[in-house]
């Protein structure tokens, strides 16, 4: 399989549940990243990773967890969430852009996630 | 704040017309620009893009344009297809600050036979 795989595609859960989103990308990408897209709003950008490490979180709240065990998979996990949160969540891979040259991202198709 | 700005929330043009979508930005740090594009249900797809040593690039029937000193860029769709429909994100990057593509809000393409 190639590209940015996400799943699930759809997750509808509690405020008082704890789920993850899967991430896993097949291009040998070294660096991932979350965003999430809320209606009428741009793409936020939440977390990024590079070479597993998290190298930049844009104050996103405790409830959102990140982790990336490994180039290849990115995890979100989700805890206590509130109705608010509810929007299209966005993994994308990349290489690394530090090196000084600008890659564009590759899209997973996103998990549509609802809060009740 | 947002730095990215596409003040234009849905197009609508005719099939072998040319479609031109806009966006602005703040920041002039910023040295790359991107078109994505996004149908339902899915992620969005890289579509072309333009560093900010050139004023236009050119892939088939996209186009896009810079204009530095406006700060803005435009994408022309010449001749549109009702396959263009989808939802179109403009992106911008700065070297000098890591990863972020900071993106504008989308214009929404509908193409009519």
């Amino acid at each position: 399989e190639t590209g940015v795989t996400q799943t699930p595609r759809h997750l509808v859960m509690g405020m008082t549940n704890k789920k993850s989103l899967k991430c896993e990308q097949h291009l040998g990408h070294n660096a991932m990243y979350w965003y999430k897209q809320s209606a009428k709003k741009p793409l936020e950008l939440m977390f990024v990773y590079s070479l597993e490490e998290r190298v930049e979180n844009n104050s996103v709240p405790s409830r959102f967890s990140p982790e990336c065990p490994n180039s290849s998979h990115l995890f979100l996990h989700l805890h206590t969430l509130q109705p608010e949160d509810s929007a299209l969540y966005l993994c994308a891979s990349s290489q690394d852009p530090r090196g000084g040259s600008h890659y564009g991202y590759t899209f997973g198709s996103g998990t549509r996630l609802t809060v009740v | 704040d947002q730095q990215v700005k596409q003040n234009s929330p849905s197009l609508s043009v005719q099939e072998g017309r040319i479609s031109i979508l806009n966006c602005d930005y703040t920041n002039s740090m910023f040295d790359y620009f991107l078109w994505y594009k996004k149908y339902p249900a899915e992620g969005p797809t890289f579509l072309i893009s333009i560093s900010s040593i050139k004023d236009k690039n050119e892939d088939g029937r996209f186009t896009v344009f810079l204009n530095k000193s406006a700060k803005h860029l435009s994408l022309h769709i010449v001749p549109s297809q009702p396959g263009d429909s989808a939802v179109y994100f403009c992106a911008a990057s700065a070297k000098n600050s890591g990863y972020a593509l900071n993106f504008g809000k989308g214009t929404s393409l509908l193409v009519t036979p």
